[in-house]
């Protein structure tokens, strides 16, 4: 296993609710990411997090999220949630001494907004 | 245009196969490059990286070919097991945070 742990695995909202996702990093991963995944398509970069600061976002609205802890654990948030929202959301945690580029991601959370 | 571009398949192929997949990218100044595969409902995983020299691990062997900006994986023996989605990946470089994602090119190996 990747040792990057996400909670919930699974949860419905219903449109305009709020939803707050979870991600520990793999021990001594300090950067993390999110990706959006809808059916049928390839992970989509939302934001990434090192060393507590945001440091690069993707195409997603305001209302997309974070934060990164001390202990490089990190939260999504997503706000006045829309259908299109609906997707397995994705951490992916890496380390940036001595990079080889590997992504390593959590099994996810798969979202449904009614 | 997409940024990485692959065919989404699927592709069926028996099993013992040879079946090769491509994937274009748009940004020449693209630097790193990773095939990750993905199970059904599963998280995507690392299957090997792209060098510019080319690289095989077993039974697979990818090829980057930057004048034409594509990248390819092979797959010869195909098993079973290697029914998946097969995504194609491009970073800017170390330390970039942006990974870009191709679609995924489905693959089922019959028996």
């Amino acid at each position: 296993e990747t040792g990057v742990t996400q909670s919930p695995t699974h949860l419905i909202k219903t449109r305009g609710q709020q939803v707050t996702l979870r991600c520990s990093s793999q021990s001594g991963h300090n950067t993390v990411s999110w990706y959006q995944q809808a059916l049928g398509q390839g992970p989509q970069f939302i934001f990434q997090y090192y060393r507590e600061e945001e440091n690069g976002r993707g195409n997603f609205p305001p209302r997309f999220s974070g934060l990164q802890f001390p202990n490089y654990s990190s939260e999504l948030n997503v706000n006045a949630l829309e259908l299109d929202d609906s997707a397995l959301y994705l951490c992916a945690s890496r380390s940036t001494g001595g990079d080889t580029g590997e992504l390593f991601f959590g099994e996810g959370s798969r979202l449904t907004v009614l | 245009r997409k940024e990485v571009e692959q065919d989404p398949g699927p592709f069926n192929v028996p099993e013992g196969a040879t079946v090769a997949f491509n994937c274009t990218y748009s940004n020449s100044a693209s630097q790193s490059f990773f095939w990750y595969r993905q199970d059904c409902r599963k998280e995507p995983k690392l299957l090997m990286s792209v060098y510019s020299s080319g690289n095989e691990d077993g039974r697979f062997t990818a090829q980057l070919n930057r004048a034409s900006q594509y990248i390819s994986l092979l797959i010869r023996d195909s098993k079973l097991s290697d029914s998946a989605t097969y995504l194609c990946v491009v970073n800017m470089g170390s330390g970039t945070y942006k990974y870009i994602f191709g679609t995924g090119t489905r693959l089922k190996v019959l028996a």
